[in-house]
Formats: C-alpha cells, structure tokens, sequence
C-alpha cells in the first residue's frame, strides 16, 4: 500500500514568510508524528498526534511553530515568521496503536534565504 | 533525559565482512527500540522493531539484539554488500506510542 507522503519535496523561503508543510499518513494509522533533522542536531521529535487525544507538543522549538490534524488524518506543519536557523529536513512519520513502529515520509526539504 | 548514542560514527568494511553496529541508551524504562537506514537525501527506512520485552529481532542479513537492563543494542549485519552502504539509525521509544529519541547514526560504507 501506500507510505507517507509529504509535500512539498522541496521549499525555499525568505526570512519572515510563514511556510506550510503537509503530511499524509499511512491510511488506518492513528499516530502521526512530525521530526526535524539539521546538521549539527540530528534528528529531534517535534509534535506527536494520536487519536482525539491532545497533541503532544512539547518538542516544537518555538511559538513561531505549530501543527494541526484534520480528521484524523492529513497533517499541516505552520511556521510562521520563518529564521534562517529553521532551514532543516522536515520529515513525518506514522504508527499503528499498539505496535507503534514509526514509518516515515520522505521529508520536506525547507531552506530560508 | 533519554540520550542514545552510536559507535561508530562511520565504518567502512570491504564487501562481505560481518559487521556490528552499536547503540546505548540511558534510561533503561524504553517501550521499544528501532533500527532505520538512512540513503542519502532520502527518508527513513525501519528496518527492524525490538518491543521492550523482546531480546532480539531478525529481517534477512540483519539481526538486532536488545539488553534493556544495560542499556544497548546491537545490529548485525552478516555478509555485508556495497547496497548496505547508508546511515544506520537507532531510535528509542520510551512510552507507549511516544516519540522516538535518535542516536547520531552511524555512517557504513561497503566497499566492493
């Protein structure tokens, strides 16, 4: 079946613009989980969503950042107010309940000018 | 805080060599561990998932083993192939559905 998605593959943005970043999971699965990777920083969670529960949001780096799923399903990334420490590999992953063996997107690529 | 750290950063082998690839943790109270490959400019793969109460886990060439009590794991790749050349990642989860805490990595290239 199909994997994660995330579009675009690619974003180029100047400092200041708010960037949008999406994510389709795998169908059927309830968690969703956005990381970013950057040189020098590995790979660091940022947001995890599961269900109707509330979002687990104690990684997002600022309140410039910020996330929502509708419908149980399709994920958007917003970062407002982009900075040029930001530009970084965005990648989303999802799970099955239970198992929770994270399948990941092939990521989103964000570079601020 | 949870920290996981790699050994090696990077290691080359000449095609065929078993290899073992290291991984540490320090905090014992982990739901699940996993294995991803990285290719350059690419996503994650999973390549293997140790629940917590598992001691090992085999896919094919790959084995990965798992010593909750202190705090490693290991990946055994046997007969190793230039295709095997990628980053290989470590990844502990620590509860039940919860974010996945990553190790540095570490950098292995196969070499024909």
């Amino acid at each position: 079946g199909a994997g994660v998605s995330q579009s675009p593959s690619n974003k180029v943005t100047e400092k200041g613009k708010d960037v949008e970043l999406r994510c389709d999971p795998i169908s059927g699965h309830t968690a969703l989980y956005w990381y970013r990777q950057s040189l020098g920083q590995g790979l660091e969670f940022l947001i995890y969503f599961q269900g109707n529960s509330a979002p687990d949001k104690s990684g997002l780096p600022s309140d410039r950042f910020s996330a929502e799923r509708t419908g149980g399903s399709v994920s958007t990334l917003t970062i407002q107010r982009t900075q040029q420490e930001d530009s970084a590999v965005y990648l989303c992953a999802s799970s099955l309940v239970g198992v929770y063996e994270q399948y990941f997107g092939p990521g989103t690529r964000l570079t601020v000018t | 805080k949870q920290e996981v750290t790699q050994i090696p950063a990077a290691l080359s082998v000449p095609e065929g060599e078993n290899l073992v690839l290291n991984c540490s943790f320090t905090d014992s109270a982990i739901y699940n561990l996993q294995w991803f490959r990285q290719d350059p400019g690419k996503g994650l793969t999973s390549l293997l998932l140790i629940q917590s109460s598992q001691r090992e886990q085999t896919s094919g060439r790959l084995n990965a083993s798992l010593d909750k009590s202190s705090g490693r794991s290991t990946l055994y790749i046997a007969a190793s192939q230039p295709g095997d050349s990628a980053t290989y990642l470590c990844a502990v989860g620590e509860t039940s559905g919860s974010r996945l805490t990553f190790g540095e990595g570490t950098q292995l290239t196969v070499n024909p």
